[in-house]
């Protein structure tokens, strides 16, 4: 089955220790990217990659790290978390880069991971 | 920088009722995406629209692309209650390959 597979689905985590969310996709796509969630600001990428060991910043990428070592792991890594990163991220990636139209550029999501920073 | 503004942020229908959901870009867009989230899911692709002044179809939901390709609409004829969620727009980042999300509306229905 084609997915985006992100862990954990819900996490708490104290003020700076280091943690990393994990996303998987098993549908060979090139683009993959980054997003939170919060009431009233919609999805806010976070960072994207267009291909391996090819990433870029999103609109929101402060205290944000991530890597492409391999085409099918986009983990999201988070150095120091602080309290204003308690949101809902998703994990998305799509066969073409947004901007080229036609088939292929829809983002598949993961199911999310609901983090909270105390 | 560039920003996909929706409106409403929300609303509440009666079941039956019609609803309609705005997208509007401060900068042209090459193509237009539409998401549904449903409560406690992730967004679902909907559908693309590429073409100035494109209207498309599916079953009760009409998506327009603007003359200007600025902005879009989504249309939902007789609402039921699986209509529920929030409708997200999103378009490239121009010359950027960022894939920018609108606001999103939340819709609810009433039975």
């Amino acid at each position: 089955e084609a997915q985006v597979t992100q862990n954990p689905r819900y996490l708490i985590t104290v003020t700076g220790k280091k943690l990393t969310v994990t996303c998987s996709q098993n549908m060979n796509h090139e683009y993959m990217s980054w997003y939170r969630q919060d009431p009233g600001l919609g999805l806010r990428q976070i960072y994207y990659s267009m291909n391996v060991e090819v990433t870029d910043k999103g609109d929101v990428p402060e205290g944000y790290k991530v890597s492409r070592k391999e085409k099918r792991n986009f983990p999201l890594i988070l150095e120091s978390p602080s309290p204003n990163q308690t949101s809902l991220y998703f994990c998305a990636s799509s066969s073409r880069l947004p901007g080229t139209g036609g088939w292929g550029t829809e983002a598949f999501f993961g199911q999310g991971t609901r983090l909270t920073v105390v | 920088g560039q920003q996909v503004m929706q409106i409403p942020q929300y609303q509440h229908v009666q079941e039956g009722e019609d609803f309609t959901t705005y997208c509007n870009s401060s900068t042209t867009l090459s193509n237009i995406q539409w998401y549904k989230q449903r409560p406690g899911g992730h967004p679902v692709f909907l559908i693309q629209l590429v073409k100035s002044g494109e209207v498309k179809k599916q079953k009760r939901l009409t998506f327009q692309f603007g003359e200007a390709k600025k902005n879009s609409s989504l249309h939902i004829t007789a609402t039921q209650t699986t209509d529920v969620g929030t409708y997200f727009c999103a378009g490239p980042g121009g010359a950027t390959n960022k894939l920018i999300f609108g606001t999103g509306t939340l819709l609810a229905v009433q039975p």
